[in-house]
């Protein structure tokens, strides 16, 4: 079974930090990972999609790289900002017979100070 | 665009009651998942539909939940004599495609469940 892991759970950083979440996963053979970002009392938006195949994706001041042989990721935040606060979601899509559905960690909970 | 819509955004039950969650899915997209978050926990699956077929409900915590897609577009999850436990957001989403396939998951905002 699938188990997704996100370390640290919280984190509270200065406005203009760089910052790196990340996220391990117990079972490689997956088809793509995704990282999400929820507000209080919305739904999830999504940040990144790597496909297994990739190593890293990049959007604006995210980067998100993948290590699937040792089940590892990263988000990487450049020069934080107070609407960075957030919880961050890393969820895996696995590549076997349930290769449609998502296995979410519980989170990082980002507060960027001004 | 429309995104994916869920309504009600909250609802508050007696313990017992029969409930009824409502997500609309982006036009055209043929893939629909429900997945459950309570406090302090990740994300579960629930289950996974397919057009109007739900190949995967292994994610359904008891009998007491069902859930159903009409005209590949609405899906209602029902729960039946509602539990403290069942207190939680139930999150929907939605895809182009569904299995083995790269396209994202685009989520609602949730309907937040509790149960007195």
């Amino acid at each position: 079974k699938q188990e997704v892991t996100q370390i640290p759970a919280a984190l509270s950083v200065p406005e203009g930090e760089n910052l790196v979440l990340n996220c391990s996963f117990t079972d490689s053979a997956i088809y793509n990972l995704q990282w999400f970002r929820q507000d209080p009392g919305k739904g999830l938006t999504s940040l990144l999609l790597i496909q297994s195949s990739q190593r890293e994706q990049t959007s604006g001041r995210l980067n998100a790289s993948l290590d699937k042989s040792s089940g590892r990721s990263t988000l990487y935040i450049a020069a934080s900002q107070p609407g960075d606060s957030a919880t961050y979601l890393c969820a895996v899509k696995g590549s076997g017979g349930s290769n449609y559905k998502l296995t979410f960690g519980k989170g990082t909970l980002l507060t960027v100070n001004p | 665009g429309a995104g994916v819509s869920q309504s009600p955004s909250n609802k508050v039950t007696e313990k017992g009651k029969d409930v009824e969650l409502r997500c609309d899915p982006i036009s055209g997209h043929t893939a629909l998942y429900w997945y459950r978050q309570r406090l302090g926990q990740g994300l579960e699956f629930l289950i996974y539909f397919q057009g109007n077929s739900a190949p995967d409900k292994s994610g359904l915590p008891s009998d007491r939940f069902s859930a159903e897609r009409t005209g590949e577009s609405v899906s209602t999850l029902t729960i039946q004599r509602t539990q403290q436990e069942d207190s939680a957001v139930y999150l929907c989403a939605s895809s182009l495609m569904g299995t083995g396939t790269n396209y994202e998951q685009y989520f609602g905002p949730g309907t937040r469940l509790t149960v007195t």
